[in-house]
């Protein structure tokens, strides 16, 4: 079993829906990262979470670190959103990352 | 302009000649890592690097080498690369592997 999991691991949209990506894991964290990688290879960090939730634009990241699990909500889909969802762990002790395989977004217009 | 900046981009070699593949940030941060992506493997860290000197395995190690002898250079060897390290590989830095990580363009690399 992978350390991280996330789901789903494709999703495909209208312009316009309220999108949620899920992601959980098993292992003690001190950080979790969600990722955006767009066709073309670039990847940009969209959070850091250690607790709570966080807010930019419309996209908006929970985590509820009893329930190891962590929430990517976009807000109002739009086609530029479509890209790789990324979710990644720091380990709690160490620095170590590890990764989620991904969920891939299509926003259709 | 803060940046990770990695070369080459592309490069296509032959199994056993050594290659190293360069990264280098301008924002002053300790904390540098290697990771190589696949298709259906996603993302996995190869070697990470709290500061200079100290560098540390991640989950895909085997065949690669590190050094971190300036705090803006993490280089990655391959002493000698085979078809399996045929891959996508980013660099990425930040104050630490539990803040905010900045990733260089990526370099792809095929061993054949």
């Amino acid at each position: 079993k992978n350390e991280v999991e996330q789901s789903p691991q494709n999703l495909t949209a209208q312009e316009g829906e309220f999108i949620t990506i899920n992601c959980s894991y098993s292992v003690g964290i001190s950080a979790l990262h969600w990722l955006q990688q767009h066709p073309g290879g670039g990847i940009v960090s969209l959070f850091m979470l250690s607790s709570g939730k966080k807010k930019h634009g419309r996209l908006i990241a929970t985590i509820n670190i009893q329930e190891k699990h962590s929430s990517l909500h976009i807000t109002a889909s739009h086609p530029r959103d479509s890209a790789v969802y990324i979710c990644a762990v720091t380990l709690e002790y160490g620095n170590k990352l590890v990764f989620g395989a991904g969920t891939i977004l299509r926003v259709k217009s | 302009e803060a940046q990770v900046t990695q070369n080459p981009r592309y490069l296509i070699t032959v199994t056993g000649k050594k290659l190293t593949v360069t990264c280098s940030q301008n924002m002053n941060h300790e904390y540098m890592s290697w990771y190589r992506q696949d298709p259906g493997l996603g993302l996995r860290q190869i070697y990470y690097s709290m500061n200079v000197e100290v560098t540390d395995k991640g989950d895909v190690p085997e065949g690669y080498k590190v050094s971190r002898k300036e705090k803006r250079n993490f280089p990655l060897i391959l002493e000698s690369p085979s078809p399996n390290q045929t891959s996508l590989y980013f660099c990425a830095s930040s104050w630490g592997g539990y803040n905010e990580q900045f990733f260089g363009p990526g370099t792809r690399l095929t061993v054949l």
